[in-house]
């Protein structure tokens, strides 16, 4: 089934404590994008990637590291996560964005909490 | 600045009914538009998408109209079913200028279809 995939789909952790949020998408999609979506805001893209080693960043993408070593992963690290990014984050991947449809499929989502 | 706005946070409409959900925009440079669904705990799905060179675009119950002059776009649902109810996101990008990899979200709109 063709799908992203995101890990963890929940979690709680506390001020400073590095985490990462894992993505991986099985449809050999080039591109690669990050979503937070928080009440009143809607969808805010924090980084992207057009491709193995080309990421750059989105509206919001301070507090936040990606890397695209591989085709198929698009970790979201936050090097020391803050109450601010409490927030409910979409990975999301298409096949290219600027010849066709836009079509982003989107993961179920990973929402975390910062104490 | 939210260059894509939805301005009806939440919509309630009998079933059978119309339902229309709307979407303005300021960025003039925007060409290419989509609404996504979501379902709770689910990441958005693409649901249509129409081109500045049209305006409109139908599939099935899926209706999008898009006023270029007024930077409006709207979605109509034709009839609305109980399974519609969920949030909608209204997206554009700007692919004419080669920032395709950008897709600007709105605020969403949430629909209640009641029976």
């Amino acid at each position: 089934e063709a799908q992203v995939t995101q890990n963890p789909r929940y979690l709680i952790t506390v001020t400073g404590k590095k985490l990462t949020v894992t993505c991986s998408q099985n449809m050999n999609h080039e591109y690669m994008s990050w979503y937070r979506q928080d009440p009143g805001l809607g969808l805010r893209q924090i980084y992207y990637s057009m491709n193995v080693e080309v990421t750059d960043k989105g509206d919001v993408p301070e507090g936040y590291k990606v890397s695209r070593k591989e085709k198929r992963n698009f970790p979201l690290i936050l090097e020391s996560p803050s109450p601010n990014q409490t927030s409910l984050y979409f990975c999301a991947s298409s096949f290219d964005l600027g010849s066709g449809a836009n079509v982003l499929t989107f993961g179920a989502g990973s929402r975390l909490t910062v104490l | 600045d939210q260059q894509v706005k939805q301005n009806s946070p939440s919509l309630s409409v009998q079933e059978g009914r119309i339902s229309i959900l709307n979407c303005d925009y300021t960025n003039s440079m925007f060409d290419y538009f989509l609404w996504y669904k979501k379902y709770p705990a689910e990441g958005p799905t693409f649901l249509i998408s129409i081109s500045s060179i049209k305006d409109k675009n139908e599939d099935g119950r899926f209706t999008v109209f898009l006023n270029k002059s007024a930077k409006h776009l709207s979605l109509h649902i034709v009839p609305s079913q109980p399974g519609d109810s969920a949030v909608y996101f209204c997206a554009a990008s700007a692919r004419n200028t080669g920032t395709a990899s950008k897709l600007t979200f709105g605020t969403g709109t949430r629909l209640q279809v009641t029976l």
